[in-house]
């Protein structure tokens, strides 16, 4: 079973507008959450995180909120940029940091249109 | 460059026999993680170590699989007597117990099992 979920397979935003990317995990166990992008023919690349003690972190375009009582988190991009144009996948981890084996959803592939 | 590296990036081989699979971390990261992405999935974790020992595998890790980071530096993955299931992106990710506790992945090694 998917215990970290990304119900939406694909996203179109113009550019310019806010994109909004969201994860639903299972596992109450997870205590460390990250987004890493993928462009093709490459390795994820790491964007943002959040711990569980904090319901928001940001840096720059990107901000990252955590809602643990419904076990929701999603991702902000203001203002979307066709270079974020990529497979944007949410994981998990039950380490209080990302040095631990992380638990990937499916992926949202975000396409901003100029 | 000081990224991850993976050798060979494609790799073609016929059904039952073995490759192996080599994955340079970033030099100063101790931790080292093996992940499989087949399509349409994110990745899955496999295993990881810590400096050359071996932390945890997982049950996706069938023994046809092996992996080893013999000096804590570099590590390869070995698939014995392929399957046409094994086809897969293996990818290799690397962090530093303590850091900030993102993983840093490499471009992943494409196998095709014919």
């Amino acid at each position: 079973d998917q215990q970290v979920k990304q119900n939406s397979p694909s996203l179109s935003v113009q550019e310019g507008r806010i994109s909004i990317l969201n994860c639903d995990y299972t596992n109450s166990m997870f205590d460390y959450f990250l987004w890493y992008k993928k462009y093709p023919a490459e390795g994820p690349t790491f964007l943002i995180s959040i711990s569980s003690i904090k319901d928001k972190n940001e840096d720059g375009r990107f901000t990252v909120f955590l809602n643990k009582s419904a076990k929701h988190l999603s991702l902000h991009i203001v203002p979307s940029q066709p270079g974020d144009s990529a497979v944007y996948f949410c994981a998990a981890s039950a380490g209080y940091s990302g040095n631990t084996p992380l638990v990937f959803g499916k992926g949202t592939r975000l396409s901003v249109i100029a | 460059d000081t990224g991850v590296s993976q050798d060979p990036r494609h790799k073609i081989t016929k059904r039952g026999q073995n490759v192996t699979f080599r994955c340079d971390p970033i030099s100063e990261h101790n931790r080292l993680y093996w992940y499989r992405q087949t399509l349409g999935q994110g990745p899955e974790f496999l295993t990881y170590f810590q400096n050359e020992a071996q932390l945890e595998k997982s049950r996706l890790l069938s023994d046809r699989f092996s992996a080893e980071r013999p000096k804590g530096s570099f590590s390869t993955l070995e698939i014995q007597r392929t399957e046409q299931g094994d086809s897969a992106m293996y990818l290799c990710a690397s962090s530093l117990e303590g850091g900030a506790g993102e993983q840093f992945f490499g471009p992943g090694t494409r196998l095709t099992v014919l």
